[in-house]
């Protein structure tokens, strides 16, 4: 079975500092990886995604994630942090049958 | 495109009493459509998957009689909260999956309240 661990439950961060929120997956084939991000109340938002070709994926906001097979890892980075990018933070893995399971979250909250 | 729409988007009913909970796909077909709960401040649970024209699979724990899914048509699944108790109290996120590719598009979310 196919597992995802984030394990920062919370983040504080500066405002126009970087950011960098860690994922690491276990499944025992190809994953796909997606990022999504949840602000209080609200659905998911796919920050971005990777299936397959360059590790290193752009997302929309500014985000980007670097796929690490070695270490099994999709870490979630953006270089200048503005206050609208506080919110909850969900890493999942995809399966071949499309079913996603996802990390606990991390909250990220940015200081002005 | 790809959006997916919920309604209501809350909800408060009594105990006892059923809740419906309608998820749609407003610009693209899905052959899949998944309902998650969200307990607050915890991560996503899966409750089931739902195919058109089929029986929805429910994840373990999950009680299918208490959690009836109906997926009628291509663009349209609705969950029945039945006999709501206050434990079903949660935030319900539906999403859709129109068949080609892994990614899922989720819609806003319903907050159910059981007084």
């Amino acid at each position: 079975a196919q597992s995802v661990t984030q394990p920062d439950i919370h983040i504080t961060v500066s405002e126009g500092a970087s950011l960098e929120l860690r994922c690491n997956y276990s499944y025992g084939a190809t994953p796909y990886l997606f990022w999504y991000v949840q602000s209080p109340g609200q659905g998911l938002q796919l920050l971005l995604k990777y299936f397959s070709g360059d590790t290193l994926v752009q997302g929309i906001k500014g985000f980007e994630a670097e796929f690490k097979r070695s270490q099994s890892s999709f870490n979630l980075r953006k270089p200048s942090v503005h206050w609208s990018d506080a919110a909850e933070y969900f890493c999942a893995v995809g399966r071949n049958d499309y079913k996603l399971s996802f990390g606990a979250g991390t909250t990220v909250t940015v200081r002005a | 495109g790809a959006v997916v729409s919920q309604h209501p988007s809350r909800v408060i009913c009594k105990s006892g009493t059923s809740v419906k909970i309608e998820c749609r796909s407003l610009d693209f077909q899905a052959t899949t459509m998944f309902w998650y709960r969200q307990f607050p401040k915890q991560s996503l649970m899966l409750m089931a998957t739902s195919n058109e024209g089929s029986k929805a699979t429910y994840e373990q724990g999950v009680e299918k009689d208490k959690f009836l899914i109906n997926h009628a048509s291509l663009t349209l699944s609705t969950l029945t909260v039945t006999s709501a108790h206050p434990e079903d109290s949660s935030f319900y996120i539906c999403s859709a999956h129109e068949g080609a590719g892994a990614e899922q598009y989720f819609g806003p979310g319903t907050r159910l309240t059981v007084t």
